[in-house]
């Protein structure tokens, strides 16, 4: 079964700094990844993915991620914070072999200090 | 519409009450997903739907819970005597039908059971 891992509960960053958030996969196959950001009281919004091709992926709000295989991880990268960043970021993993679900992440809470 | 739109946003039920969760999908969108997210956790996937056809239900966590979407477009979650455990948030989301297509979310319906 796939399964994703994100090992920080928080990250602090202070604005105008680099933002990584930490994911790591499990999955039998080559893994499609996907990022979603939570606001409070809202669903979850889709940032980007990687399905195939290269390993660095753009998406919404500036955000990018580097698929490494032989690290089985995909980190969520901002090269400058900005406040409005401050949310609850989700890792999830769908193994093109199985079933559509996804499998997610605990979330990372992200807080961008002014 | 715009977007994934559930209904209600917000639910009290007293144990041993059945509810009914609502979930308008994206327009066109084939695919239809059910999660559950406790507080504090990432989604954990409930169920699928292909159009009318419920393809996985492998999450659902037991007998009491019921999805259907008769029409292909509309799903209702049916919850039966409801317990505690069950206050969670409810999220759909909708996609394409093509295996790599991002899943969209709504924004949830809170389930509190007293």
């Amino acid at each position: 079964a796939q399964s994703v891992a994100q090992p920080e509960d928080q990250v602090n960053v202070a604005e105008g700094n680099p933002l990584t958030v930490k994911c790591t996969y499990s999955v039998s196959g080559n893994p499609y990844l996907f990022w979603y950001v939570q606001y409070p009281n809202r669903g979850l919004q889709f940032l980007l993915k990687y399905i195939t091709g290269d390993n660095l992926v753009k998406g919404s709000y500036g955000f990018e991620a580097e698929f490494n295989k032989s690290q089985t991880s995909f980190h969520l990268k901002k090269p400058s914070a900005l406040v409005s960043d401050s949310a609850l970021y989700f890792c999830a993993v769908r193994d093109p072999y199985g079933n559509n679900r996804l499998a997610f992440g605990k979330g990372n809470q992200v807080v961008v200090i002014p | 519409g715009a977007g994934v739109s559930q209904s209600p946003r917000y639910k009290v039920a007293k144990r041993g009450q059945d509810v009914a969760l609502r979930c308008d999908p994206i327009s066109g969108h084939v695919s239809l997903f059910w999660y559950q997210q406790a507080l504090g956790q990432g989604p954990e996937f409930l169920t699928y739907f292909q159009n009318e056809a419920q393809l996985d239900k492998s999450g659902l966590p037991s007998d009491r819970f019921f999805a259907e979407r008769p029409e292909g477009s509309v799903s209702t979650l049916k919850i039966q005597r409801t317990q505690q455990e069950d206050s969670a948030v409810y999220l759909c989301a909708s996609s394409f039908t093509s295996e790599d297509s991002e899943q969209f979310f709504g924004p949830g319906t809170r389930l509190t059971v007293l």
